[in-house]
């Protein structure tokens, strides 16, 4: 168990719509990720929070947005769903910013699986 | 720009023998490399990880790893195959950013 933790584990949902996927960081840690895991597109880096900042964004869609909260939990919203958003999303958090000569190591959840109908 | 390469897509080993799997990276600096592994409907989990420090990393459950900057290499090996080490492996690198690039993934097969 990595002590991240993510909410709901399965989503079913229809084209168009919008949801809400949830993350709570290991208990210190103040960098949050988000990725998307897909067959075709492999795992692929959304965005960093760090203590509530943004400070990275990778393949990130438009249709896409993520906050991180006072308290540390994050969340990302996918709006306007389309099929090809079915995808398993991971959240990851670490202790500190990454930088320098040094990444710290980031932790898993265990993903939330969305499917798009 | 940083990029890095899994040169097989699945490997296939038989208990107790070696296991070799291959990642290639493209830096313009020196980069940040990891390996993580995921089980079947788990998250990843990181193996080890080389920060410019000693060139052969040690990590956990018997996995180590050697950086050749000739070669770009970060192959990540170990010694004797077990069916618990089935499961997806992903090379990753960091250059410079906060972005890590994965690997599209080693799936490896262990057979009994």
């Amino acid at each position: 168990d990595s002590g991240v933790t993510q909410t709901p584990k399965h989503l079913i949902t229809a084209t168009g719509q919008r949801v809400t996927l949830r993350c709570s960081p290991r208990s210190g840690d103040l960098s949050v990720y988000w990725y998307q895991q897909s067959l075709d597109q492999g795992l692929q880096f959304l965005i960093q929070y760090y203590n509530g900042e943004e400070r990275a964004k990778g393949n990130i869609l438009e249709r896409f947005s993520a906050q991180q909260f006072p308290d540390l939990h994050s969340e990302l919203n996918l709006s306007s769903l389309e099929l090809g958003d079915s995808a398993l999303y991971f959240c990851a958090s670490s202790e500190t910013l990454a930088g320098g000569l040094t990444y710290n190591e980031q932790f898993f959840g265990p993903g939330t699986r969305l499917t798009v109908l | 720009a940083q990029s890095v390469t899994q040169l097989d897509s699945h490997v296939s080993v038989s208990e107790g023998t070696p296991v070799l799997l291959r990642c290639n990276y493209s830096s313009s600096y020196s980069p940040s490399l990891f390996w993580y592994v995921q089980h079947p409907n788990k998250g990843l989990q990181l193996l080890l990880k080389y920060t410019s420090a000693a060139t052969l990393v040690k990590g956990i459950n018997g996995f180590e790893a050697e950086f050749k900057k000739s070669e770009t290499s970060f192959h990540l090996t170990k010694p004797s195959a077990h069916m618990s080490d089935a499961a997806e492996y992903f090379c990753v690198v960091y250059e410079g950013s906060y972005i890590p690039t994965f690997g599209r993934g080693t799936s490896l097969i262990v057979h009994p």
